[in-house]
């Protein structure tokens, strides 16, 4: 069964860099296979895609978030991680990774960043 | 502003249908790009419903069904449950945005 668990600081300072780790068990993240994507919620919004990436080498970002996100992998350790920079109160929400190739399945429990002084 | 389109609410008593409509244009669903609907749950994770318009994963009741019609797809509900009261989002992908990823904005489902 594959299971994803993201970790991180709950609380961020506006202006510093959020970052996030997804760890998988279950699969492997360089199978090829699969992408592997974070997905975020806003208080009272919706679902906000924030980019993917594919162990064979393709990555891409929302064009919203793009100047300032960054995924990068950790094959020793089946992770993957996020890093928003700049962040601001905008930026608070639930954060989730998942694992897609035909949908979004299946997906972390979900980690709140809140944003604030 | 999300490029697809969901009425924010429907209802409907035990028993009954609804239907949830995500709409959107020729970049996105009218383009032939896969729609898929994921269910949250107060308080989880969203889970994938509906894959590829109509595909169920294991474990997901025949009482959800989805479709597809040019630019929109529906998901069906049939014999509501208190259980399903939950938000549904719908999700494509979309040529103007480099084939990106793109979601609805989520439709709250109340079961009266």
């Amino acid at each position: 069964q594959v299971q994803l668990q993201e970790s991180g600081p709950g609380l961020q300072k506006p202006s510093e860099t959020l970052s996030l780790t997804c760890t998988v068990s279950g699969d492997s993240i360089n199978g090829g296979r699969y992408y592997w994507g974070w997905i975020r919620q806003s208080p009272g919004k919706g679902l906000e895609w924030i980019g993917s990436f594919s162990y064979t080498g393709s990555s891409h970002y929302s064009p919203s978030l793009e100047s300032r996100v960054t995924i990068s992998v950790d094959t020793s350790n089946n992770q993957f991680s996020l890093k928003l920079t700049s962040v601001t109160a905008a930026d608070t929400a639930v954060y989730y990774c998942a694992r897609h190739r035909f949908g979004f399945d299946p997906w972390g429990q979900g980690t709140l960043v809140t944003v604030s002084s | 502003q999300s490029v697809l389109t969901q009425p924010p609410s429907v209802s409907g008593a035990p028993g009954q249908r609804v239907t949830i409509s995500c709409t959107g244009n020729n970049y996105n669903i009218g383009a032939g790009y896969d729609v898929h609907w994921y269910q949250r749950l107060p308080g989880t994770a969203p889970r994938l419903l509906i894959f590829g318009y109509t595909n169920r994963p294991s474990g997901v009741p025949d009482r959800f069904s989805g479709s597809k019609s040019g630019t929109s797809a529906s998901l069906v509900i049939t014999g509501l449950q208190p259980d399903d009261e939950a938000d549904y989002y719908c999700q494509s992908y979309d040529s103007k945005l480099s084939h990106n990823v793109v979601f609805g904005g989520g439709t709250r489902l109340t079961v009266l």
